[in-house]
């Protein structure tokens, strides 16, 4: 059974940037698409983009267009999220998830997430 | 992007019916997903394709999808079942989630 796992928790400073990984063990990477979905605190969720790591293409929602990139490795079966000139706006729990053909496309499985503060 | 319209809460009480709904222009010709979280947790996918279940969703969930309007049904609701839900659609390139919405079971 795949399981995705996030890296730890960040705190970060205005205009900096974080990355956030995602690695998948136990299952099948690299032919599904991963996405990145964030929830700021008491809000709902909201889609950024993901990726097919099988051929490196990626998709991001408009108002992220600017700022994200996501990449991923197949040798260690990890995804990364870079969100470059953070505000107290990014503050929120950043999750990965995958994308699975036996459910036309939902996301299966997620991550446990990980918290992103952005604070002076 | 597709704008997606939830009730920010529903309440049910123990045994009873619950039904969340999300409308969007046309949502009857796209697929619908709903997922549940818990607070604290991740969410957990709980239909598929409008009314399919993932295996391990009780049977006592169920979905439609017709006109502007999808609906999440939980039949014999269970204060377990408290929870916030989230409709999503997919576009061509992008993906959109309603507002959500908490199910009270009081």
């Amino acid at each position: 059974q795949v399981q995705l796992v996030q890296s730890g928790a960040e705190v970060k400073k205005p205009g900096s940037s974080v990355e956030v990984s995602c690695k998948a063990s136990g299952g099948a990477f690299s032919n599904s698409v991963i996405n990145w979905v964030r929830q700021a605190p008491g809000h709902g969720l909201e889609w950024m983009g993901g990726i097919f790591p099988i051929s490196g293409k990626t998709k991001y929602a408009q108002r992220f267009q600017d700022r994200v990139t996501i990449t991923a490795d197949e040798s260690s079966s990890t995804v990364y999220m870079t969100l470059r000139s953070l505000t107290s706006d990014d503050t929120a729990m950043y999750y990965c998830a995958r994308e699975a053909d036996w459910v036309a496309n939902a996301y299966d499985i997620w991550g446990q997430g990980t918290t992103v503060t952005v604070s002076s | 992007s597709y704008e997606l319209t939830q009730p920010p809460s529903v309440s049910v009480s123990p045994g009873q019916t619950a039904s969340i709904t999300c409308s969007g222009n046309k949502l009857g010709d796209r697929y619908v997903y709903w997922y549940q979280q818990k607070t604290g947790q991740s969410p957990v996918l709980v239909i598929w394709q409008d009314n399919r279940r993932p295996s391990g969703i009780p049977e006592r969930f169920s979905g439609s999808n017709s006109g502007n309007t999808a609906t999440l049904t939980i039949r014999q609701t269970q204060p377990l079942d408290e929870a916030d839900y989230y409709c999503q659609v997919r576009n061509r390139d992008s993906v959109d989630f309603g507002g959500g919405t908490k199910l009270t079971v009081l």
